[in-house]
């Protein structure tokens, strides 16, 4: 399994970009990124995920670096609703029957947004 | 949409008894995954189903816990007899297969006194 290594802990001013940097060194060439977070009390939520290249959605935007060794999620304009624990998840993508491996949450970034 | 639907939300039963937590996942996604959560060690798989087969329970911590999945819309997690060190916020996750992004209820939080 690659494993992923992220910041215990990060704060972010309201209104302001948050980046939470990712290091994935020993990513496999068929292993996505995935992004959850997870909000005090309740279970975790997707975010985003992505293989090589740059995506986007209504969240946020995870940005790969081109050796895909690291990567970086970005909440453009972030709240307080955004405090959270947030978990960085490489995983490879089944193909056919093999089901792939499972999503191993690790401690993740605890990201605190403040007024 | 209706999300993933967890029962109950809070459990609180003394030690020795049977608890069984149910799980309604997405109506249409095929996958669905037990995890469990606690402070020491955090979020772990305990089994997944797929088409509501078990392909994995490696997760699962010992004989005391079992699931059954009997048809696409309910699974159910049952730990018999419950202990202590079983205390824990147990969630499960639905995806519309294996690789696909997993949704997650808000959890069943267990306390066995």
């Amino acid at each position: 399994d690659a494993k992923t290594t992220q910041p215990p802990s990060m704060d972010c001013a309201e209104g302001r970009a948050a980046n939470l940097p990712c290091n994935h060194s020993t990513i496999s060439g068929n292993e996505y990124v995935y992004w959850y977070r997870q909000i005090h009390s309740q279970g975790p939520q997707y975010i985003i995920h992505g293989l090589k290249n740059n995506e986007t959605n209504e969240m946020a935007s995870l940005i790969i670096t081109e050796d895909r060794k690291s990567s970086t999620l970005i909440l453009p304009h972030a709240t307080l609703r955004d405090t959270a624990v947030y978990y960085c998840i490489v995983r490879a993508s089944p193909i056919r029957d093999n089901y792939g491996q499972n999503f191993v949450f690790g401690p993740g970034t605890r990201l605190s947004v403040l007024p | 949409d209706a999300g993933v639907i967890q029962s109950p939300r809070h459990e609180v039963t003394e030690m020795g008894q049977e608890v069984t937590l149910r799980c309604k996942p997405i109506s249409g996604h095929n996958s669905l995954f037990w995890y469990r959560q606690t402070m020491m060690r955090g979020l772990e798989l305990l089994i997944y189903f797929n088409n509501n087969v078990p392909i994995d329970d490696s997760g699962m911590p010992e004989d005391r816990f079992s699931a059954k999945m009997p048809n696409a819309s309910f699974s159910t997690l049952k730990i018999q007899p419950s202990e202590p060190r079983d205390s824990a916020v147990y969630f499960c996750a639905s995806s519309l297969a294996p690789n696909q992004p997993q949704h997650f209820g808000d959890g069943t939080r267990l306390s066995i006194l």
